[in-house]
């Protein structure tokens, strides 16, 4: 079955510790991305890599920190210096070329209390 | 600096009735852009790409310059509609970035 997987699909972790969300694509593609879903406010971009062992920051990086050490995963590690972690947390990559298109992940939802 | 704008969070119609779920954005250069959709318990997914010219499940755009608008229309809503809309733009040269609206949440009534 090729596509992108996220794991868990729901987490819940205490306020104070770090959390990795896992994401794994066998699509290859080169770009990966990490976006936050928030009720109201879209998707916003926190981390993208364009190729392997090289990434860069998105619009809400604060508080997040990646790796992308193999083509097929990029995990993404909230810290606790994130003041809102809460959050549905969407991983994707894409394809390139004419018909340019990004893929999906299931999600992980986070509840942090 | 680059913007998508989605007005509505909500959309209600009836089954039948005409549908079009505005976008505007602000870019200066020329953009891609394109319209996702999220049904209940399914995955984001590409609905349609301006650049294709296309019509997917009866749902068409179109990209007005002029306006910088790309609003997404239907002429006849069915239930199955249902779903999250987001609208997004992708600039040129930024790594495949997606800037995406707010997203709007169409609900076609029986």
């Amino acid at each position: 079955d090729g596509g992108i997987t996220q794991s868990p699909k729901y987490l819940f972790r205490k306020e104070g510790q770090n959390v990795t969300l896992s994401c794994e694509q066998n699509l290859n593609h080169d770009a990966m991305y990490w976006y936050r879903q928030d009720p109201g406010q879209g998707l916003r971009l926190i981390y993208y890599s364009q190729i392997v062992n090289d990434f860069q920051k998105g619009d809400i990086a604060e508080g997040y920190s990646v790796s992308r050490e193999k083509k097929e995963s990029f995990p993404l590690t909230v810290t606790s210096a994130q003041k809102n972690p809460t959050a549905f947390y969407l991983c994707a990559s894409s394809s390139s070329g004419a018909l340019y298109e990004q893929y999906f992940g299931p999600g992980t939802r986070l509840t942090v209390t | 600096a680059q913007r998508v704008t989605q007005p509505e969070k909500l959309l209600s119609v009836f089954k039948g009735a005409p549908v079009e779920l505005k976008c505007n954005y602000s870019y200066s250069g020329s953009p891609e852009l394109f319209w996702y959709v999220q049904y209940s318990r399914q995955r984001l997914q590409l609905l349609l790409r301006h650049i294709s010219r296309e019509s997917i499940k009866g749902f068409t755009a179109d990209l007005n310059k002029g306006e910088t608008s790309f609003h997404l229309k239907k002429p006849f809503a069915q239930e199955e509609d249902s779903a999250m809309y987001y609208c997004a733009l992708k600039a040129p040269n930024q790594g495949g970035k997606l800037i995406f609206g707010q997203g709007t949440e169409l609900s076609v009534k029986p």
